[in-house]
């Protein structure tokens, strides 16, 4: 029972590099969230999406893109990194936007 | 003024005693409540939802009040493995397509 699965755990970039991060879920749940953590700070949600073709954006979208062509998988792309990226990145699902969220354990990266 | 609100401490308790944490919400037509765990550099774990009426898990108490909106979450008996960031989480209203965080409050039970 995986639940939410991201890769990497850990990368490091340098300025101007772009990455996909990797989420994918097998608990079927149609919604899916990115949030990063910059350290000693609260969750801030990056991205959504309510299902397969469906996506959002959420409080901090800027330099960030996003797709979910299935739903079990939900990218995160840097295009362009920046020092202010670098952050923990957090994927979830849920079953609904009023259900508890399941979290994966996070990708720890650093923009250099 | 923040739309899930919380002190982040850090509460410095003894081992045993009880601690209790507050959150208030901006939205009076709330629905979920829940509070997370999260320990240093790790995900959030889900601790407890919150129900109307109160729950208690263990040695772990969440309470609603709807009226002056905030819920709460009460630890009896704190352990050292209690040492964490609680997290306060809402869906604030219905158009909201995810839950809310509070920034969280810190516990750090001392020996």
């Amino acid at each position: 029972n995986a639940g939410v699965t991201q890769t990497p755990k850990f990368r490091i970039l340098k300025i101007g590099q772009s990455m996909t991060l990797q989420c994918t879920q097998d608990m079927n749940h149609n919604y899916m969230y990115w949030y990063r953590q910059d350290p000693g700070m609260g969750l801030k949600l990056i991205y959504y999406s309510v299902g397969a073709g469906i996506t959002d954006k959420g409080e901090v979208p800027n330099g960030y893109n996003v797709s979910r062509s299935t739903t079990e998988d939900f990218p995160l792309r840097l295009e362009l990194a920046a020092p202010s990226q670098t952050s923990v990145y957090f994927c979830a699902s849920s079953y609904s936007p009023r259900d508890r969220v399941n979290f994966g354990d996070g990708t720890r990266l650093s923009i250099l | 003024r923040k739309e899930v609100e919380q002190d982040p401490g850090p509460f410095n308790v003894p081992e045993g005693a009880t601690v209790a944490f507050n959150c208030t919400y901006s939205n009076s037509a709330s629905q979920s409540f829940f509070w997370y765990r999260q320990d240093c550099r790790k995900e959030p774990k889900l601790l407890m939802s919150v129900y109307s009426s109160g729950n208690e898990d263990g040695r772990f108490t969440a309470q609603l009040n709807r009226a002056s909106q905030y819920i709460s979450l009460l630890i009896r008996d704190s352990k050292l493995s209690d040492s964490a960031t609680y997290l306060c989480v809402v869906n604030l209203d219905t158009g909201r397509r995810a839950l809310t965080f509070g920034s969280g409050t810190r516990l750090q039970v001392q020996p």
